[in-house]
């Protein structure tokens, strides 16, 4: 199992700012992942975090507006930058502790910008 | 990636099984079938997870279909706290990604 701790839990924050979001776990992983659930939808895809190299994005999604940061295997940072209201959502880490095995989330960040 | 297609709401009674089914008619050989729960204002947890074998685990069963074209899953007796949306998702040996379709909204009723 893992236990992730995300941060901040929420924040309401100004447009044209940036927030970092933090994602601790206890343990080493091989896989972080970033979602995105905006109000009342699913969850969607940011990008892949990979160790020691540049993360994967998905389409739509790209480095200058979520840069990501995965300085070791039990830590990640999720940047939203120049933020506008349409970034108001939930963003969540989560973590594959072996291949093929099952996800565990973090209990994400409330994101509003004002 | 394969696609699910899921009920957009069911509800049950407390103490009742519950039948949440998933049809996935794409699916491929090596696709396994996700089962994750989001209760509210939480991050999605693992349910149980198969593929091609019925599975049972302390949470809940799942049932898949011989030509795996569809699945099953069974809460054996549900409870208030098994309120959530549930997600089938499909996804390829050797792909960690997990894509999240629109799931199913389990309401119960005490």
């Amino acid at each position: 199992s893992a236990v992730i701790s995300q941060k901040p839990s929420r924040d309401i924050c100004q447009r044209g700012t940036s927030l970092t979001i933090q994602c601790q776990v206890d343990s080493q992983v091989t896989m972080m992942f970033w979602y995105r659930q905006q109000p009342g939808q699913s969850l969607t895809l940011i990008a892949t975090a990979n160790q020691g190299s540049e993360a994967t994005y998905e389409s739509g999604f790209v480095i200058d507006k979520f840069p990501i940061s995965r300085p070791n295997l039990t830590f990640s940072t999720l940047t939203v930058s120049n933020m506008s209201p349409e970034d108001s959502s939930i963003y969540l880490c989560s973590v594959e502790t072996g291949f093929n095995e099952k996800l565990f989330f973090g209990s994400g960040t409330q994101l509003s910008v004002l | 990636d394969a696609k699910t297609t899921q009920p957009n709401s069911m509800e049950s009674n407390e103490e009742e099984p519950v039948h949440l089914p998933c049809n996935h008619s794409t699916i491929s050989g090596t696709d396994y079938i996700h089962w994750y729960r989001q209760l509210p204002s939480q991050g999605p947890e693992y349910v149980i997870h198969g593929l091609t074998s019925n599975v049972n685990n302390r949470m809940a069963s799942l049932a898949i279909a011989e030509d795996r074209k569809s699945s099953t899953l069974i809460l054996h007796r549900a409870t208030l706290r098994d309120a959530a949306v549930y997600y089938c998702i499909l996804s390829n040996f050797g792909n960690e990604k997990l894509t999240f379709g629109t799931g199913t909204r389990l309401t119960i009723i005490p």
